[in-house]
Order: structure tokens, then C-alpha cells, then sequence
């Protein structure tokens, strides 16, 4: 079946500028998480929607950062006023429910790179 | 609070040998762990969970881990290491209290022929 799917594969944005990263979790799956993964580093999380829930946005490292999960399935990720630190991989993923015992499922990831 | 250390950034091995990635978490509750892999220029796959049933975990690809509370390790082995191998693996833990995952910064496997 579909995996988790990203657009664009790769983004390349002026200093300055507002970006959108969409996913598209896998059918049914209820949880949804975005990543940053920047080179040399681990996997930081951003925010996580689950059903119709409160998102938990704890990890969003500044204002300019926001996420919405529309009809709870596609989800974007907005970067505003980008900065070049904002460079990095921006991982999606989804899982079948938000309990703990349930692991995740990837998509191939946004490469940004912010000029 | 919750964290995961992986030892050593870079592991290199020869083909046929055995591989041997480190996982140690800090958790305050039982945690769930999980081991993925992340081939070049691809996403992330898991490799197999740890969720409190059995400590001795088998995964894909001959991969195994077990896991130890005396030691807050979560180790990833496979007795024979292949080419194909070559990746890069991350340690995750996730307690049942919280939302978040807790990735470890990953190890790059080499596989020497």
C-alpha cells in the first residue's frame, strides 16, 4: 500500500522567504509527527497531531514555525520569515494510533535549503 | 525526562563479522524502544520495537536487540554483517506517558569487503 508521502523532495528558498512542507500520512493512521533532521544530528521533534486532539507543538523552536492537519490526514508544515538555520531535512511521520507501542512510519523527507 | 545515547558515530566492520551498535536510554517510566534504519537517500524503516513483552527482540534483516534494564541498554546486534548493511541506525524511545519520540543522534555502519 501508499507509504508517507513528502512534497516537495527538495526546496531551495531565499533568506527571508515563507515556505510550506506537506504530507500525506498513510489511510487511517490516526498520528502524525513532524521531524528536523539537520546534517550530523539526530531527529528533532516539531509537533504531533493526534485524531482531533490538541496538537502537541512543545517542540517548534520558534513562532515562526506552525503545522496544521486539515480533516485529520494531510498536514503542513509552514516556515516563516526562513532563516539559515532553518536548513535541514524535514521528516513527516505517521502512525496507526498515539499510543506508545506504536511505531512510526517515515516519509522520504524534505531536503530545504535556505539561501 | 527522557533521552537516548548512541555510542560511537561511526561504526565500520568487515563483511561477514559481527555488528554491534550501542543504545542506552535514560527513562523514568518502562519505555517502548525502537531501532530504525535509514538507507541513502531514503527514509527511515524500522528494524524492530521493544514494548515489554519478550527482552530478546528480532527485527528484519537478521537484525536482533535486547533489552536491559540493569544496564538502560537497548544494544543492536546481527551476527553477520553484509554489504548491504551499510546505513545509517537510530535509537528511539518513547515512554507510554508522553507524546514524543526520542531519537539518538544515529550511527553510520561501514561495511568493509
Amino acid at each position: 500500500g501508499a507509504g508517507v508521502s513528502q512534497s516537495p523532495s527538495n526546496k531551495v528558498t531565499e533568506k527571508g522567504k515563507d515556505v510550506e512542507l506537506r504530507c500525506d500520512p498513510i489511510s487511517g493512521h490516526t498520528a502524525l509527527y513532524w521531524y528536523r533532521q539537520s546534517l550530523g544530528q539526530g531527529l528533532e521533534f516539531l509537533i504531533y497531531f493526534q485524531g482531533n486532539s490538541a496538537p502537541d507543538k512543545s517542540g517548534l523552536p520558534s513562532d515562526r514555525f506552525s503545522a496544521e492537519r486539515t480533516g485529520g490526514s494531510v498536514s503542513t508544515l509552514t516556515i516563516q520569515r526562513t532563516q539559515q538555520e532553518d536548513s535541514a531535512v524535514y521528516l513527516c511521520a505517521s502512525s496507526l494510533s498515539g499510543l506508545a507501542g506504536y511505531e512510526q512510519y517515515f516519509g522520504p523527507g524534505t531536503r530545504l535549503t535556505v539561501t | 525526562a527522557q533521552s537516548v545515547t548512541q555510542l560511537g558515530s561511526h561504526v565500520s566492520v568487515s563483511e561477514g563479522a559481527l555488528v554491534l551498535l550501542r543504545c542506552n536510554y535514560s527513562s523514568s517510566v518502562p519505555p517502548y524502544l525502537f531501532w530504525y534504519v535509514q538507507y541513502p537517500n531514503q527514509g527511515l524503516q524500522l528494524l524492530l520495537k521493544y514494548t515489554s513483552a519478550a527482552t530478546l527482540v528480532k527485527g528484519i534483516n537478521g537484525f536482533e536487540a535486547e533489552f536491559k534494564k540493569s544496564e538502560t541498554s537497548f544494544h543492536l546486534t546481527k551476527p553477520s554483517a553484509h554489504m548491504s548493511d551499510a546505513a545509517e541506525y537510530f535509537c528511539a524511545v518513547r515512554s507510554n506517558t508522553g507524546n514524543q519520540f526520542y531519537f539518538g543522534t544515529g550511527t553510520s555502519l561501514t561495511v568493509i569487503p
